[in-house]
C-alpha cells in the first residue's frame, strides 16, 4: 500500500471548522482514500472514503486534490467528541484475483484535541 | 445490528504462556481482519481470514495464528508470548473485497499484558 504524510497533531476550539491534511504523492490510480478515526479507549471508526471527487457524509467531507496527491478530511463543526487520532490510509481497490485480502496499513495518525 | 465484539476486554499474561482471544463479526460479514496496536502507534495488520481460511498475512511469525468458524467468528492465538506482545489487540470484520463495500468495522479490543 502506498505511504501517507500527516501532521503529528493538530488543535482546533469547539464548533469551529477542521481541516485535517493528508500527503500521498506515490498514490496509484487504484488506491481508494479512507479516513478512520480512533477515539480514546476504543477501536478504530470508518470516517469517509474517496477515489477522485469530493465525497460528503454525516461525519464530515473529504476534499480531494485534483492530481490526487493530497486530500483533506474536513470537520465541519468540531464537538469535544471529535478529538481521536485521524488516520489517513490508501486501499488498493484492484480486486486481484478475486480474493478478499484487504488489509489497512496505518501510519502514525494525527491527533486531534479539541478544546471547549 | 450486532457490531463487532471482542473477548475477554483485558488479560495479563507471563511470558512463555499461551493466549486465545475471540472475536465475533458483524451480521453478514465473512471476512474477519486482526491488528495489533502497541502504545502510542497505529494498528498493524497481522492477517485476514475470508471463509475459514487465511487471506493475507503480515508481519508476524508463525507463533501467531488464527482461526475463522464457520459462523464467521474467529480466533486469534498467540503462542509461546513474549513482553513484546503486551499491546491492543483489534479485530475488524468486513464484506469481501470487491463487493464495493468492504469497510471495516472495529471492535473495542482487548488488552494483553505480558508480564
Amino acid at each position: 500500500d502506498a505511504k501517507t504524510t500527516q501532521p503529528n497533531s493538530m488543535e482546533s476550539n469547539e464548533e469551529e471548522p477542521v481541516h485535517l491534511p493528508c500527503n500521498h504523492s506515490t498514490i496509484s490510480g487504484t488506491d481508494y482514500i479512507h479516513w478512520y478515526r480512533q477515539l480514546p479507549s476504543q477501536g478504530p471508526e470508518y470516517v469517509i472514503h474517496g477515489l477522485t471527487s469530493n465525497v460528503n457524509n454525516r461525519m464530515a467531507s473529504l476534499a480531494i486534490a485534483e492530481d490526487r496527491k493530497s486530500s483533506t478530511l474536513i470537520l465541519h463543526r468540531a464537538t469535544l467528541r471529535d478529538a481521536a487520532v485521524y488516520y489517513c490510509i490508501l486501499r488498493d481497490s484492484a480486486n486481484a484475483g478475486g480474493t478478499s485480502y484487504g488489509k489497512l496499513t496505518f501510519g502514525q495518525g494525527t491527533i486531534l484535541t479539541v478544546h471547549p | 445490528e450486532t457490531g463487532v465484539t471482542q473477548s475477554p476486554t483485558h488479560l495479563i499474561k507471563t511470558r512463555g504462556q499461551q493466549v486465545t482471544l475471540r472475536c465475533s463479526s458483524q451480521s453478514g460479514h465473512n471476512t474477519v481482519s486482526w491488528y495489533q496496536q502497541a502504545l502510542g502507534q497505529g494498528p498493524q495488520f497481522i492477517f485476514q481470514y475470508y471463509r475459514e481460511e487465511e487471506n493475507g498475512r503480515g508481519n508476524f511469525p508463525p507463533r501467531f495464528s488464527g482461526l475463522q468458524f464457520p459462523n464467521y467468528s474467529s480466533e486469534l492465538n498467540v503462542n509461546a508470548l513474549e513482553l513484546d506482545d503486551s499491546a491492543l489487540y483489534l479485530c475488524a470484520s468486513s464484506l469481501p473485497r470487491g463487493t464495493g463495500q468492504e469497510t471495516q468495522y472495529f471492535g473495542p479490543g482487548t488488552r494483553l499484558l505480558v508480564l
